[in-house]
């Protein structure tokens, strides 16, 4: 199984900040990698497919990079409705699997 | 609007079985896959399989074969998983959520809410 792992585990940032969360798989996956973000008690949210590929409707302040190994999520200027537990997650081979998460707390 | 609706919660005793449904939308139902992704509490996101609800073909994570069955029903739009032999470790939200189509079937678009399932003598 391919291993993902993100980092850092959690984090807090102010309203306007630039954050950026990072993916690092353990066996090259090209570019299939999705990043999805999680709010508590809510069903995930897709952002991001193909590494960069901004999903129907997600909003430009999220951007992907990266491909092989190492990816990162970057949002430019956070806004209080952006505080979620976000994860990356591999689909170049089954099972899929995802990181393990990466939560954006407000400092 | 593509809509994932999902049944409710179930509480259910240890060596039970639980069925969840995820009804389809506002798209062409066979067109695009369905998968399922369980959460237990306070931890990540797990896949646990897929459907082709074209064909009924499935795959399954190596984890889950024998225990879990995905099904569905096109009549109604709906997709079905059935998780057997419960124990406690199966407490958890599972969700489903719509892959694509073709080359892009592994690739979630829209996810149901969600249904907690609560595994206790």
């Amino acid at each position: 199984d391919i291993q993902m792992t993100q980092s850092p585990s959690s984090l807090s940032a102010s309203v306007g900040d630039r954050v950026t969360i990072t993916c690092r798989a353990s066996q090259d996956i090209s570019i299939d990698l999705a990043w999805f973000q999680q709010k508590p008690g809510k069903a995930p949210k897709s952002l991001i497919y193909g590494a960069s590929r901004l999903q129907s409707g997600v909003p430009s302040k999220f951007s992907g990079s990266g491909s092989g190994t190492d990816f990162t999520l970057t949002i430019s200027s956070l806004q209080p409705e952006d505080f979620a537990t976000y994860y990356c997650q591999q689909y170049k081979s089954y099972p899929l699997t995802f990181g393990g998460g990466t939560k954006v707390e407000i400092k | 609007q593509v809509q994932l609706v999902q049944s409710g919660a179930e509480v259910k005793k240890p060596g039970a079985s639980v069925t969840v449904s995820c009804k389809g939308s506002g798209y062409i139902f066979t067109g695009n896959y369905i998968h399922w992704v369980r959460q237990a509490p306070g931890q990540g996101l797990e896949w646990m399989a897929w459907i082709n609800p074209n064909s009924g073909g499935t795959l399954y994570a190596q984890k889950f074969q024998g225990s879990v069955t995905v099904t569905r029903d096109t009549s109604s739009s709906t997709a079905y998983m059935d998780l057997r032999g419960l124990t406690s470790d199966d407490t958890a939200v599972y969700y489903c959520a719509r892959g694509g189509v073709g080359a892009t079937a592994w690739i979630f678009d829209s996810w149901g809410q969600g249904t907690l399932v609560t595994v206790s003598s």
